[in-house]
Formats: C-alpha cells, sequence, structure tokens
C-alpha cells in the first residue's frame, strides 16, 4: 500500500528555468496539499486541491506558480523562473476526505528538495 | 491569530524520558496532531488526539491535551537515539487547513 509520491527527491535548477514537481497521493486519497518548508523552519502552506478544482490558494504566490490536479496523473507544483528563494523542499500530502472532516490526518510524502544555482 | 507555538529545541539523555510542548490559540481546534520529520525524509503521523480527550496513550507515547490552556504535549518514554528528530503540532478545524507548529529539534544524548 504505497503512501504519497513524490518525484523527484532532489531537483536542480538555474536562476530563469522552470521547476514542476510531481505529487502521487495515496490509494483512495482524492485531496491533495503542498507546503514549503525553508531550512530550519516549519512548513508553510501552499495551496490545497481535489480532483480537478482548486480549493484554497490562499498560501500560493500570486506570480511564478501554479498547481493543478487533473482527473488523471500526479498533482503538479509547477515554478516559473525560479529565483535563488525558492530553494526549499516542497512537500505534498494527502487525505481521504477533505478539510470539512477534521477528523481525517494528512499524510506527506518524502519531499522535493529544489535547489537554485 | 492563528499561531502555533513550540519550543524550538529539546536535549535529553537516552533513557530519560521527553516532553515536548505545544499551544495553541482556536479553541475550535477539534484534532491536533504530532508528526515526527527525520533527516532528508517527510513528516510521519505520530499520533492525533480529539478536542473532548485528555489524554491518549500508544505504546511509549502519551499525549496531553489542556483545553482550557490550549497546551498540548508529547511525552516520550524511555527516549532513544532513534527518536532524535524534529516533532510538529498540528492542529485542525473544520473547514480549514492545518496549521503547523514551527517544530521541536529533539536531541537524544548517549
Amino acid at each position: 500500500n504505497a503512501g504519497v509520491m513524490q518525484n523527484p527527491r532532489h531537483l536542480v535548477r538555474r536562476r530563469g528555468q522552470e521547476a514542476r514537481l510531481r505529487c502521487s497521493p495515496m490509494k483512495g486519497h482524492s485531496h491533495v496539499y503542498w507546503y514549503r518548508q525553508l531550512p530550519e523552519e516549519g512548513l508553510k502552506f501552499m495551496v490545497y486541491l481535489q480532483k480537478e478544482n482548486i480549493i484554497d490558494e490562499s498560501g500560493m504566490p500570486k506570480e511564478r506558480f501554479s498547481a493543478e490536479f487533473p482527473k488523471e496523473g500526479p498533482s503538479i507544483l509547477r515554478i516559473q523562473q525560479v529565483v535563488r528563494g525558492d530553494s526549499a523542499a516542497y512537500f505534498c500530502a494527502s487525505s481521504r476526505t477533505g478539510t470539512d472532516d477534521s477528523n481525517q490526518p494528512q499524510h506527506f510524502g518524502d519531499g522535493t528538495r529544489l535547489s537554485i544555482l | 491569530g492563528e499561531d502555533v507555538e513550540q519550543s524550538l529545541f529539546l536535549s535529553v539523555r537516552e533513557g530519560d524520558s521527553s516532553v515536548i510542548n505545544c499551544t495553541y490559540t482556536d479553541s475550535s481546534s477539534t484534532y491536533l496532531y504530532w508528526y515526527k520529520q527525520e533527516p532528508g525524509a517527510g513528516l510521519q503521523l505520530l499520533t492525533y488526539i480529539f478536542s473532548n480527550m485528555d489524554m491518549k496513550q500508544d505504546q511509549r507515547l502519551t499525549v496531553l491535551l489542556n483545553k482550557k490552556d490550549k497546551h498540548l504535549s508529547l511525552r516520550i518514554a524511555d527516549t532513544q537515539t532513534g527518536d532524535s528528530a524534529i516533532y510538529f503540532c498540528a492542529e485542525s478545524r473544520p473547514g480549514q487547513n492545518f496549521v503547523f507548529g514551527p517544530g521541536t529539534r529533539l536531541s537524544v544524548l548517549p
């Protein structure tokens, strides 16, 4: 029973390039959350998606960042024209039901560590 | 505000008990969670407690909740070197996203 799968584990990009981070939720989970963790800091919520819908993107920068969770395939977090400040670990979590059911714990992937040269 | 607060560092000797504390601000929080993050890994769900409970025990882990003071603690009995990690407290409220604390870095000394 595979957990949340994220790839790649490590991603190196030069300034100005695009970064695409993928997340496959646990089997049976249709709610996905993306978080960013800067070194020595906690997790900051970015975006919450259900299949084909963005439910809450209040934590995601308005420019350069976008997220999707298509009907088929993994959720994608896309960062265009990356800058040094985008260097961080990006974690994906999934849950069976959404935030209306607060008894649903979120299960995390191992993250993608993004480094910008 | 919606901050969840934790002390950032804790050191204990192997075999001793560790107590990691967390305070939250929203009395409508329904579930409170403890996650463990080892170096280079994601967050592993350790345990969680419903807000109408005072205590929950699971093997070496004991969670205590003081709802009046909005204070949550995680006690690890007989702490081992493998318990060295960052421990995150998180709260959830219906219709809202999880709010995580900054994490407590636990160091277990031999």
